[in-house]
């Protein structure tokens, strides 16, 4: 079976220091693999999306980045961490081959910026 | 712009009663519509799948329908129990382009069943 993994799980960092969240993938191949943000009051927002290695769409602009450098694995990033950063960020996987673009989430990363 | 709507925001039931959420979206072109739970502080957890073609699916005590046309889709939960207390989101799967899992979110519903 397919399972998600996301690191860490919670992390406190004060304003302008550097990010790294990673999401790992097991039991698939070529997912295609998916950023999102959960902040206070504004639901749930795609940030980035990848459909292969070192393909990586960004939907909205902001200070985050993100890659893949191996078919599993999906990074977040960021060098300079500001406040509206904050938030809870899930990773999730969607099977391209199936072609029903159903989603699966990981547990989560909650980023408080301070 | 797709918007998605949850409604109520907020469902307090007593252990045993059937209730229905109600999730709307402005733009029917849409390639499927998924219904997740949260609970707090967690990840999302993938509970149907409708896609466009669909009027329904059902697992066990929850059954979801979609009326694409007039962009609705209800979650149905019958009996409905203490551990179903969650938020519940529903999502829509723009239609189009080479790749899917782009979701636009409702806000949830938060459901408290009481025992």
């Amino acid at each position: 079976s397919q399972t998600i993994h996301q690191w860490p799980a919670t992390l406190v960092q004060p304003v302008g220091s550097p990010l790294s969240l990673e999401c790992t993938v097991e039991g698939t191949s070529n997912p295609n693999l998916y950023w999102y943000r959960q902040a206070a009051g504004r639901g749930l927002q795609l940030l980035f999306y990848s459909v292969g290695i070192g393909q990586i769409s960004s939907e909205v602009p902001q200070n985050l980045s993100a890659s893949r450098p191996q078919d599993r694995q999906f990074i977040l990033s960021s060098k300079k961490l500001l406040l509206s950063d904050s938030g809870f960020y899930l990773c999730a996987w969607e099977a391209g081959y199936t072609n029903t673009g159903e989603l699966f989430f990981g547990e989560g990363s909650r980023l408080t910026v301070l | 712009k797709q918007e998605v709507t949850q409604i109520p925001a907020a469902l307090s039931v007593p252990e045993g009663e059937n209730l229905v959420l109600n999730c709307s979206f402005t733009d029917s072109a849409i390639y499927n519509l998924q219904w997740f739970r949260q609970d707090p502080g967690k990840g999302l957890t993938s509970l149907l799948l409708i896609q466009s073609s669909q009027r329904e699916q059902t697992s066990g005590r929850l059954n979801a329908s979609l009326d694409k046309s007039s962009g609705r889709s209800t979650l149905y939960i019958a009996a409905s129990q203490p551990g179903d207390s969650a938020t519940y989101l529903c999502a829509v799967d723009r239609a189009g382009g080479t790749s899917y899992g782009k979701l636009t979110f409702g806000q949830g519903t938060i459901l408290t069943v009481h025992p």
